[in-house]
């Protein structure tokens, strides 16, 4: 089946610092890749939407200058969370969209973000 | 815009079935889905069903669908403690963009 991985599966930084997270799909072309965060015991709450080469569309009340989406290739989008603080901590989850037109979408294994 | 509901918690015995209920708001959603979400981890896709299906059956798994009463449910037989996961509904916005996803409902598989 599909598979969507993400680097790092963790990280702990200093607030103030910030954080890249890379989202892969490694066998397949992605037309769409979704940004999500999600709380403990919460549903995931959806971030932004990135297509390759453009730019993504956030969500209402997500921070666009905070969490930057970049979208190089069909395989490959990375979260950067800038000047990062304890409140940002969190597990996030990419997630990409076969490039079918079936809806398929496949999530990948999450990153967990503590900041201290 | 599309609510998607789940009750939250669910408890059976090994070797029983188990069904996952779920509730839409919005009868032009056109694709639903079920993941599961173990521990720590990212979801994983389990199935899907387009909206002109009434029913989906992939192994242990069955996925019902009644678009007249907007209710999906996923019923796993012989559940295991291996399936002992949060399961999340999920369905495509009208727009055929976004997910929206219900609140999981954390499933226990007791010995």
């Amino acid at each position: 089946g599909a598979v969507v991985s993400q680097h790092p599966s963790w990280v702990i930084c200093k607030s103030g610092t910030s954080v890249k997270i890379e989202c892969r799909s490694l066998d397949f072309q992605a037309t769409t890749m979704f940004w999500y965060r999600q709380f403990p015991k919460q549903s995931l709450m959806l971030m932004a939407t990135s297509n390759e080469g453009s730019k993504a569309t956030y969500e209402q009340g997500v921070e666009k200058d905070k969490f930057l989406i970049n979208h190089a290739s069909l395989t490959l989008s990375t979260l950067t969370v800038t000047s990062a603080h304890p409140e940002d901590s969190s597990f996030y989850i990419c997630s990409a969209r076969v490039r079918s037109g079936t809806y398929e979408q496949y999530f990948g294994p999450g990153t967990r973000l503590t900041v201290t | 815009g599309e609510d998607v509901e789940q009750s939250l918690f669910l408890s059976v015995r090994e070797g029983d079935s188990s069904v996952i209920n779920c509730t839409y708001t919005d009868s032009s959603s056109t694709y639903l889905y079920w993941y599961k979400q173990e521990p720590g981890a990212g979801l994983q896709l389990l199935t899907y069903i387009f909206s002109n299906m009434d029913m989906k059956q992939d192994q242990r798994l069955t996925v019902l669908l009644n678009k007249k009463d907007k209710h999906l449910s996923l019923r796993i037989a012989d559940t295991q403690t291996g399936d002992s996961a949060i399961y999340f509904c999920a369905v495509l916005d009208n727009y055929g963009q976004n997910f929206v996803f219900g609140p999981g409902t954390r499933l226990s598989v007791l010995p």
